[in-house]
């Protein structure tokens, strides 16, 4: 069965630091894979996808970059954190319709 | 431009009645729907869906209602439990694949 990890669980960080959150995904081949944020009582917001390794499609403009450099590995960077990015962040991957979300890390950034 | 609408920010229901969840979209391209239930500091689970060329999905406990007309679905939880409380997502799609998600609705069934 797929299984999907997210690390770390927690992570408070000051503005301007930089930022790696890492998604790894078992049990399947070529998934499709997000990045979502879920702001402080918000809906779900998604950042990047993509579709195979190298390959990422950014929905939103901001100071948050992604990158796949393993078919199933997912890494969410940023060089200077602002106060803003702080929230919830999702990993998903998907196979046909349905997504299947990690854990998710809480992000706050001080 | 919110193309995925979930309206009512919260619901209460008592333990062993019915919940309703509505959602609306915007998009005639959508098509295909999902729910997702969520727990604080927990990423979403997907709970049921429905295609586009179906009205209605149940699986056990849970059915949804698609009204295509309307550009409305919903989502029937009977009967309701304390363990049910969280947040539903809705959410849609297209051939594209990408899911556009609702707001969210945070039900509370009470013992």
């Amino acid at each position: 069965s797929q299984t999907i990890h997210q690390w770390p669980a927690t992570l408070v960080q000051p503005v301007g630091s930089p930022l790696s959150l890492e998604c790894t995904v078992e049990g399947t081949s070529n998934p499709n894979l997000y990045w979502y944020r879920q702001a402080a009582g918000r809906g779900l917001q998604l950042l990047f996808y993509s579709v195979g390794i190298g390959q990422i499609s950014s929905e939103v403009p901001q100071n948050l970059s992604a990158s796949r450099p393993q078919d199933r590995q997912f890494i969410l960077s940023s060089k200077k954190l602002l106060l803003s990015d702080s929230g919830f962040y999702l990993c998903a991957w998907s196979a046909i319709n349905e997504q299947y979300f990690g854990p998710g890390t809480r992000l706050t950034v001080t | 431009d919110q193309q995925v609408k979930q309206n009512s920010p919260s619901l209460s229901v008592q333990e062993g009645r019915i919940s309703i969840l509505n959602c609306d979209y915007t998009n005639s391209m959508f098509d295909y729907f999902l729910w997702y239930k969520k727990y604080p500091a927990e990423g979403p689970t997907f709970l049921i869906s429905i295609s586009s060329i179906k009205d209605k999905n149940e699986d056990g406990r849970f059915t949804v209602f698609l009204n295509k007309s309307a550009k409305h679905l919903s989502l029937h939880i009977v009967p309701s439990q304390p363990g049910d409380s969280a947040v539903y997502f809705c959410a849609a799609t297209t051939s594209a694949r990408q899911l556009t998600f609702g707001s969210g609705t945070q039900l509370t069934v009470l013992p």
